[in-house]
C-alpha cells in the first residue's frame, strides 16, 4: 500500500514568496494532520481535518498560514508571504478512524526560506 | 492539557546491547493511547509500538517492548539486541480516546539514540 505522499520533498524559496505544500493521505483514512518540526519547538500540530472538515486549527501560527482539504485524497498547506522563521520540516499524517489507529506520516517537506 | 516528558535527550549503547528509553506523561484521562515513533536520519516518522491504557499487558513488537506503568504514568521503551539501524530519534506520544475532535498526538521532545558498532 502507498503511504502518505508529500510533495515537494525539499523547497527553497525567497522570503515573501508563496509556498504550497501538498499531501495525499492513505486511501480510506479520514483524518489528516499537518505538523511542523523545528529544533527549537519540536513537533507541533498545525491543523487537522476529519472527513475534509477542519477540526482544530489552533496550532496555525498566524494568518499567513492556511490549509485546505478539497477532497478525501488531497490537502494543501499554504504560506503567503513566507518568512525565514517558517523554515522547518513540515509533515503530513493520516489516520483511519475510529479506534486506536495510529497516525501514519509522510516523508516530510524540508522548507528553507532565504 | 496533556504533557509528555522524555528526560533523556541523548543515549548511546553498544550494538547487541539492551537499552531503555524513558517517557512520563501527565493526564487526567483514564483511557488513552500511547505510542513510540522512531525518526531515523532519513527523517521519516515510523511507528514503533503502541499501547492502549486499558490493557494491562505490555505491548511487544519483535525486539521492541514497553513497560507501561499506568499509576506512575510511565511508558518506557526497551530495545533488545540493538542494531545499527536502530540509530534514530525516538518520540513518545500520547493520544486521548479518539472520539470526534480528540485525535491530536502530544509528543515528547525526543531521545536521540546512537548505536555504536
Amino acid at each position: 500500500d502507498a503511504g502518505v505522499i508529500q510533495s515537494p520533498r525539499h523547497e527553497v524559496t525567497e522570503m515573501g514568496q508563496e509556498v504550497t505544500l501538498r499531501c495525499k493521505p492513505i486511501s480510506g483514512h479520514n483524518s489528516l494532520f499537518w505538523y511542523r518540526q523545528t529544533m527549537m519547538r519540536g513537533l507541533e500540530l498545525l491543523i487537522y481535518f476529519n472527513n475534509n472538515v477542519p477540526i482544530d486549527d489552533s496550532g496555525m501560527p498566524e494568518d499567513r498560514f492556511s490549509a485546505k482539504m478539497p477532497n478525501a485524497s488531497f490537502s494543501t498547506l499554504k504560506i503567503q508571504p513566507s518568512e525565514p522563521r517558517d523554515s522547518a520540516v513540515y509533515f503530513c499524517a493520516s489516520r483511519e478512524t475510529p479506534g486506536a489507529q495510529p497516525q501514519h506520516f509522510g516523508d516530510g517537506t524540508r522548507l528553507s526560506i532565504l | 492539557a496533556q504533557t509528555v516528558t522524555q528526560s533523556q535527550p541523548e543515549m548511546s549503547v553498544q550494538e547487541a546491547e539492551t537499552v531503555t528509553l524513558s517517557c512520563t506523561y501527565d493526564t487526567s484521562e483514564s483511557n488513552y493511547y500511547l505510542f513510540w515513533y522512531k525518526q531515523p536520519p532519513s527523517r521519516q516518522m515510523i511507528l514503533v509500538i503502541r499501547q492502549e491504557a486499558y490493557k494491562q499487558q505490555n505491548a511487544t513488537e519483535n525486539r521492541f517492548s514497553v513497560n507501561f506503568q499506568k499509576a506512575a504514568k510511565s511508558f518506557s521503551l526497551k530495545i533488545s539486541d540493538s542494531q545499527l539501524g536502530d540509530t534514530a530519534m525516538y518520540f513518545c506520544a500520547f493520544m486521548k480516546l479518539p472520539i470526534f475532535g480528540n485525535e491530536k498526538l502530544t509528543f515528547g521532545t525526543g531521545t536521540r539514540l546512537t548505536i555504536i558498532p
